[in-house]
């Protein structure tokens, strides 16, 4: 049973160029979340998508945008790299159930390691 | 809104003894879920526990015991028996409870736990 995937590894970009991250969840969940973790903080919410919509967002610009496919997957977009976008960029999914508050555990990929130069 | 503070940013523990990690939390929700989270170097969140607000009882995972004050607001993490592998970042993660919540996690910023052989 393969856990939650994310693609590259790592990239580097330069400061004004796009930039999209890929994240498989695990088998099984319908739910994506993204998160955003500079070096040496904790994880910060950026958006969830379920159903290929957007369900909740956190509080980053419009430049970060994202996508889910039928299949569950998910992109995350970001536009115009700033330096500050330097960061590992953590998937979670899991199962949206109408018990226990609404979802189920969060299960993180490995991350992708974003540097902005 | 909800915040989630660890006011330890290291901590070292020689093997074999016991530790304990702080955090604290802000809510006025009376349902919520805590959680610990593992990241070792390799980059990898991992649910170490989990403990549901409403739950008087104090979560057990082998080694890994919580002490949850709810009226204090703190849930502070003890390692038993410290072994090498136990060597991670340490967070703490806040989520509401509610049918119409999406699971997102809020996380603090981290402690780093050194094990000494």
């Amino acid at each position: 049973d393969a856990g939650v995937t994310q693609s590259p590894t790592h990239l580097i970009k330069t400061r004004g160029q796009q930039v999209t991250l890929r994240c498989s969840p695990k088998s099984g969940h319908d739910t994506v979340s993204w998160y955003q973790q500079a070096l040496g903080q904790g994880p910060q919410f950026i958006f969830q998508y379920y159903e290929e919509e957007e369900r909740q967002r956190g509080n980053f610009p419009d430049r970060f945008s994202g996508h889910q496919f039928p299949n569950y997957s998910s992109e995350l977009n970001v536009n115009a790299l700033l330096l500050g976008d330097s960061a590992l960029y953590l998937c979670a999914s899991s199962l949206r159930g109408a018990r226990q508050g609404g979802t189920y555990e969060q299960y993180f990929g490995p991350g992708t390691r974003l540097t902005v130069t | 809104a909800q915040t989630v503070t660890q006011s330890q940013p290291e901590m070292s523990v020689q093997e074999a003894e016991t530790v304990t990690l702080s955090c604290t939390y802000d809510t006025s929700e009376s349902d919520y879920y805590l959680f610990w989270y593992k990241q070792p170097p390799s980059r990898q969140m991992i649910l170490v526990i989990r403990q549901e607000a409403y739950k008087q009882q104090n979560a057990t995972e082998n080694r890994f015991s919580v002490n949850f004050q709810k009226a204090a607001k703190s849930f502070s993490l003890k390692i038993s028996d410290s072994q090498l592998g136990d060597a991670a970042m340490y967070f703490c993660a806040y989520r509401s409870y509610g049918s119409s919540n999406t699971g997102k996690l809020i996380f603090g910023q981290g402690t780093t736990l050194q094990v000494k052989p």
